[in-house]
């Protein structure tokens, strides 16, 4: 089974903060996603990549960026943790095919104070 | 571009009821076309996935799916549900040229005595 693992359940950091939300998968998949999960909104890209260092900004990629040095390793980083940046982080990969689906992390509940 | 819509933001059902779950996308082709389930404090799972040939897909835990290509939808159907279902979910669409998926807001549904 694939897994992908997001480091944290929950975090609570400060305002201005740098935040790191990590993410590992383990079934060797180019693709890699951050998304951000709010009532009412359901789930919005942040980030994409597709290979090793290389990524694509998602649908609402500002206050965010992101790091992929290994392949099976995703970041997901705040530059300056601002309270509107509270939410759900998930975290997924796929097979560089199109007719398969999205695996998800267990996700990431981050509260900015 | 594209674009998902689950009209239902909240569903109540009795248990032992059936459930019908609408979707609707806006997209120039048939895109790839998944529904995922999530319950309280976890992240996504799949329940099934269109990708193209028999319209009528079936998934796990009892659920299906049937894409109607005239009217750009893929309901998600369960004929008797049962209390484990309460959840919120989500149905999410790939097109035929993009890993990155785009997912409609949710529907909550929750399952009474």
């Amino acid at each position: 089974d694939v897994k992908v693992t997001q480091s944290s359940r929950y975090l609570v950091k400060r305002t201005g903060e740098k935040v790191f939300l990590e993410c590992v998968q383990d079934m060797d998949h180019e693709n890699m996603f951050w998304y951000r999960q709010d009532p009412g909104l359901g789930l919005r890209l942040i980030y994409f990549s597709y290979d090793v260092k290389m990524k694509e900004k998602g649908d609402i990629p500002e206050g965010y960026s992101v790091s992929r040095e290994k392949k099976e390793r995703f970041s997901l980083i705040l530059e300056s943790a601002s309270t509107n940046q509270t939410s759900m982080y998930l975290c997924a990969s796929r097979e560089p095919a199109l007719n398969t689906e999205a695996f998800f992390g267990q996700g990431t509940r981050l509260t900015v104070v | 571009a594209q674009s998902v819509t689950q009209p239902d933001i909240h569903i109540t059902v009795s248990e032992g009821a059936s459930l019908e779950l609408r979707c609707n996308y806006s997209y120039g082709a048939t895109p790839y076309l998944f529904w995922y389930v999530q319950s309280p404090g976890q992240g996504l799972q799949l329940l099934l996935k269109y990708f193209s040939g028999d319209t009528l897909v079936q998934g796990i835990k009892g659920f299906e799916a049937e894409f109607k290509r005239s009217q750009s939808s893929f309901n998600l159907r369960k004929p008797s549900v049962h209390w484990s279902d309460a959840a919120e979910y989500f149905c999410a669409v790939g097109p035929s040229n993009d890993y990155k998926l785009s997912f409609g807001a949710g529907t909550t549904v929750t399952v009474r005595a």
